[in-house]
């Protein structure tokens, strides 16, 4: 069965760096998504991404997080100068066609120093 | 109001049990409804979208009630392997073509021997 593959599954960072999280969605897929979890939380939307373009983004999703789809497979999230807060677990989902399932990546483990 | 609001837990079931759960949610805009499980520090994963109809997938059945925005769950004949937590999902669409899952924050089953 395809599946959504992230990489890396641990990033470990220092306060103030920037950190990349990478995602290879299913390949028919046309929606992305990123969310992340805290520990202990539940499950938070950050962005949606179609068609080349942000369609909707969540409050947690400032001037220092960004998107991108660089070629015509990975879909990544930048956050350029990490806070102690951003440590969390980042998952990347995609979907086939409106109302369908999003499915999920295995996330990456972000941990900021 | 909770967006989505889930009784946390823990539901601790001998296997062999029938266990219900029940979620409830505020935005009468929201258009999809899945149930997801998650393992513990893994991804969420489909466990079944929600239909008005109500709908079954082998001990798995789910119902949908719109006019009360209210969502169950019920699993019969309990597994050990069924102990996760259940995710209540909300998908909202919005106007400008973007949409989200809204999570709840899950209610944790362990089955027992």
């Amino acid at each position: 069965e395809p599946e959504v593959t992230q990489t890396p599954s641990h990033q470990v960072t220092q306060m103030g760096q920037e950190v990349i999280l990478r995602c290879v969605p299913i390949s028919n897929h046309l929606y992305f998504y990123w969310y992340r979890q805290i520990l202990g939380q539940k499950v938070e939307f950050l962005v949606s991404f179609y068609n080349n373009e942000i369609s909707e983004k969540s409050e947690i999703f400032d001037d220092q997080f960004s998107v991108e789809r660089p070629d015509g497979s990975n879909f990544t999230l930048k956050i350029r100068s990490t806070k102690l807060e951003d440590s969390a677990m980042y998952f990347c989902a995609s979907m086939q066609a409106g109302n369908q399932p999003q499915h999920f990546g295995d996330g990456t483990r972000l941990s900021i120093l | 109001r909770k967006e989505v609001e889930q009784d946390p837990g823990p539901f601790n079931v001998p296997e062999g049990a029938t266990v219900a759960f029940n979620c409830t949610y505020s935005n009468s805009a929201s258009q999809s409804f899945f149930w997801y499980r998650q393992d513990c520090r893994k991804e969420p994963k489909l466990l079944m979208s929600v239909y008005s109809s109500g709908n079954e997938d082998g001990r798995f059945t789910a119902q949908l009630n719109r006019a009360s925005q209210y969502i169950s769950l019920l699993i019969r004949d309990s597994k050990l392997s069924d102990s996760a937590t259940y995710l209540c999902v909300v998908n909202i669409d919005f106007t400008g073509g973007g949409n989200k899952l809204t999570f709840g924050t899950g209610t944790q089953l362990k089955v027992e021997l």
